[in-house]
């Protein structure tokens, strides 16, 4: 089955600054690939999408690149806000859907 | 409107007690599912339904038993509850099956005590 390797939290960021967690994949075929974000309290919801190798997701000032080659995800800002805090998760799009372990952010003023 | 709602939002019971939890959505679509978040955040899918129809099983302990009396809506009952179980559950929905783009509930902390 399809799995996600996430690098492990929590990262805790100054505002401004630049984020990049990284996310890495094993599934069947070649789907979307995903991130939802989880502010406190909330459910999940979707960040951004990307639907073939080499596009690029990109949501709210975040972006991620479909890397088939490196089969990689990688999430990326480049300033952070304090109301960013929240936990991300990355998905392979086959369904189930199959999360990482999710990556706590914490941005401080 | 809330798209996709849970009640309660918080359950602290004795072990051994049964429980429910009742989640709706409200979007029209049709498929549902449960998901079940560990205190580490590691989030696992337990059940996914499609027009009423139970899809998805993974393993999870027969002492819980999902319901969907319509699409619109999806039901957990928890049976013996045991500490292992205290989590937070997810309910979300899917405007169809195969579709990898959800929508989550706020979700229900079940505390066993």
């Amino acid at each position: 089955g399809d799995s996600v390797t996430q690098m492990e939290g929590p990262v805790t960021l100054s505002e401004e600054a630049f984020l990049t967690i990284n996310c890495t994949y094993t599934a069947t075929g070649y789907p979307s690939l995903f991130w939802y974000v989880q502010y406190p309290g909330e459910g999940l919801q979707l960040l951004l999408k990307a639907t073939k190798a080499d596009d690029k997701g990109s949501n709210k000032g975040f972006e991620a690149t479909y890397r088939k080659e490196t089969t990689s995800f990688h999430l990326e800002k480049g300033s952070v806000q304090v109301s960013d805090s929240a936990v991300y998760f990355c998905a392979p799009g086959n369904t189930p859907l199959v999360f990482g372990k999710g990556t706590r952010l914490s941005v401080i003023a | 409107d809330t798209a996709v709602s849970q009640t309660p939002k918080y359950l602290v019971t004795q072990m051994g007690n049964d429980k429910s939890i009742k989640c709706e959505q409200n979007l029209g679509h049709d498929t549902m599912y449960w998901y079940k978040q560990d205190s580490k955040k590691f989030l696992k899918i337990m059940f996914s339904y499609n027009n009423k129809e139970l899809i998805i099983n993974e393993t999870v302990p027969n002492r819980f038993s999902p319901k969907s009396p319509d699409k619109a809506h999806l039901n957990l009952h928890i049976n013996s509850l045991e500490l292992g179980d205290s989590a937070v559950y997810f309910c979300a929905s899917s405007p169809r099956q195969g579709e990898s783009i959800q929508y989550f509930g706020a979700g229900t902390r079940l505390s066993v005590l």
